[in-house]
């Protein structure tokens, strides 16, 4: 079964960070880029990061560039996103999702982790 | 940035009608690069619809997927209970990848 399970969630300050993993099962990993998604309390889908299979291209959302790092590590199958100088408004669940097919830019997300919570708050 | 702008916000509809969804695109992009998501409360999105026509595996053939030049639809032939939920389309013609606002879907 394909799966993905994100870990690390939690509650910090303002101005902490957070790193986020997410382990992948049933596929092959290191042929799919994959991606993180979050969705802040009541919102829509936000895309910020994208990363191809080798970790040669990334993308960012303007609203993470600069704060966020996306990495992966395709012997252990797990993406991380690193998030530093947490602001109030990236309180979200965060989704890691894998791309449909094994192409650069992204395709479609057609499987999705479950999400992790960050709660940022004084 | 592709601005994708859905419509309706709300849709109320009694079991067996028709659906129709809208996500209309800021700019036209090659290709029909675009998808559409499910998400009911307390899940994660799942993937319905990608090339704005082709159903994900597993998806039943009551959903469908059109474009023309900028207007993309998402329609459900005869709505199911099952089918309450918000759907979300998505472009990934260009980064930044965006998302649209989302239709929420009501059974009356």
């Amino acid at each position: 079964e394909v799966q993905l399970l994100e870990s690390g969630g939690g509650s910090v300050q303002p101005g902490g960070s957070l790193r986020l993993s997410c382990a992948a099962s049933g596929f092959t990993f290191n042929t799919h880029a994959m991606n993180w998604v979050r969705q802040a309390p009541g919102q829509g889908l936000e895309w910020i990061s994208s990363i191809s299979d080798s970790a040669t291209n990334i993308y960012y959302a303007d609203s993470v560039k600069g704060r966020f790092t996306i990495s992966r590590d395709n012997s252990k199958n797990t993406v991380y996103l690193q998030m530093d100088s947490l602001r109030a408004d990236d309180t979200a669940v965060y989704y890691c999702a894998k791309d449909l097919y094994s192409v650069w830019p992204p395709d479609a997300f057609d499987i999705w982790g479950q999400g992790t919570t960050v709660t940022v708050s004084s | 940035e592709i601005v994708l702008t859905q419509s309706p916000g709300t849709l109320s509809l009694s079991l067996g009608e028709r659906a129709t969804l809208s996500c209309r695109a800021s700019q036209y992009f090659a290709s029909g690069y675009l998808a559409w998501y499910q998400q009911k409360p307390g899940q994660a999105p799942r993937l319905l619809i990608y090339h704005a026509s082709r159903r994900a595996t597993g998806i039943p053939d009551r959903f469908s997927g059109s474009w023309s030049g900028t207007d993309f639809a998402l329609t459900i032939s005869r709505l199911e209970p099952e089918d309450l939920a918000v759907y979300y389309c998505q472009q990934y013609s260009l980064s930044p990848l965006t998302f649209g606002g989302g239709t929420k879907v009501e059974i009356k």
